[in-house]
This record gives C-alpha cells, structure tokens and sequence, in this order.
C-alpha cells in the first residue's frame, strides 16, 4: 500500500521569509510521481509543483522548489519569499498512472 | 479551457434520503476520478473512469455509492440511503490519460460538493 506522511498539522512563516514543508512516503513502485496541491479555504485544490521519481532534478516553479530524497522517500517543499496569498492547505500527493494518495496536509499561515 | 465543474456546491439532506452529485470534466480529459475529504483529512480516492469505463473502486466505496460515465463525458455519483458518517467534501478530478513520454499527469481539481446530513 502507498502511504503519504505530513508530520506539520500547521506552519507560520512571515511574509518575504522562506518556508520548508516537510513529506515522507511509501510505495513499492519504480515508476511514480509525486505532487504539491495548495487549496485555499473554500477554494478548489490547485497543484503546485510536480516531481517524477525517476528524474534526480528537484522541480522549480518560480518561488516554489521541492527537496526530492529518493532514498530517503522524503518531498519537502520550499516556498520562498512568501506571500500573503500563500496561506492554504498544502497536501502532499503520491501518484502512479492512476489514483492520487494523500496526505492529511499542513496549513500554512503567513503572517503580514 | 473551462476548469472542472460540480454541481451543486453544496447540498444538505435528510439522512436516508438519495443524493446525487455531477461533476464535468475538462473536455479533452479521458480520466475522470472522484475522491471524498472529510474535515482535517487530504482526500480520499473513491474511483476513477478511463472514458466510460469504470477501472477502479475504493473499498470505501460502499454499495450505497454508485458512479457512472455513461457517454465518457460528464459523471454522476450517487448515494442511497445517506448516513450521517457520508458527511464530507466530494471531490472530482480529472486528466489526459498518461502516455510513455510524459508519464502520470496531474489531475485537476473541481470545486467539490459539499454534503450535509441532518
């Protein structure tokens, strides 16, 4: 079975500092990938920022990259420069070719 | 591209009463999945659709629950006889089916319905 681990319920961070959300997974799979989904309260989930296991390159999308440690099976995300509209729910999320599994999340409060 | 959309937003219902739930993929997407969130939780994978075909359920999904594609396009999930414990956030997703250069795709999100039992 696969498993997602968020072990943060809830981080803060000020605006303009740098944040480090922390996952740890579990699969038996070679082939997967791993995705970062923010949703805004009351708001649809959106993705982040996306990582195939099979490349060694973390993943960048603008003020968003990903710590990828295979070996370790650890996907923290870094969110630099925060912003205001930063605050969410993040969930961490492991997929193959199919269904998605998640973590519980970790809500992100940034303070002005 | 228009997004996902679920239908209604939220609906609140008697328990024992039947619910059903729409949800309209992105047009070019021939996957389709539902999930449930329930308060505090990341969301749960209930099943998902290849077109019309239905490939996979969650052993949480009970026989109460029932979801069809019928023409590949837009789906309906269904709950009988509601209970208070179906209470939650119902979520569908979809994507382009993955192909051997690109690999699994992210799934896009709706905005979910949101059930209430009394």
């Amino acid at each position: 079975a696969q498993t997602v681990t968020q072990s943060q319920p809830e981080m803060s961070v000020q605006e303009a500092e740098t944040v480090t959300l922390s996952c740890t997974y579990d699969t038996s799979e070679s082939d997967y990938y791993l995705f970062w989904y923010k949703q805004p309260p009351s708001r649809q989930m959106i993705l982040v920022i996306r990582q195939e296991a099979y490349k060694q390159q973390n993943a960048t999308e603008n003020r968003f990259s990903v710590n990828f440690q295979k070996a370790a099976k650890s996907f923290s995300l870094k969110i630099s420069d925060s912003q205001l509209g930063d605050a969410a729910m993040y969930f961490c999320a492991l997929g193959g070719s199919e269904k998605l599994v998640f973590g519980k999340g970790t809500k992100l409060t940034v303070n002005p | 591209d228009t997004g996902v959309s679920q239908n209604p937003r939220h609906k609140i219902t008697k328990r024992g009463q039947n619910v059903t739930f729409r949800c309209d993929p992105i047009s070019e997407h021939n996957r389709l999945y539902w999930y449930r969130q329930t308060l505090g939780q990341g969301p749960e994978f209930l099943t998902y659709f290849q077109n019309e075909a239905q490939l996979e359920k969650s052993r949480l999904l009970s026989d109460r629950f029932s979801a069809e594609r019928p023409k590949g396009s837009f789906s309906t999930l269904e709950i009988q006889r509601t209970e208070q414990g179906d209470s939650a956030m119902y979520l569908c997703a979809s994507s382009p089916v993955p192909d051997k250069t690109l690999g699994g795709q992210p799934q896009h999100f709706g905005d979910g319905t949101r059930l209430s039992i009394l």
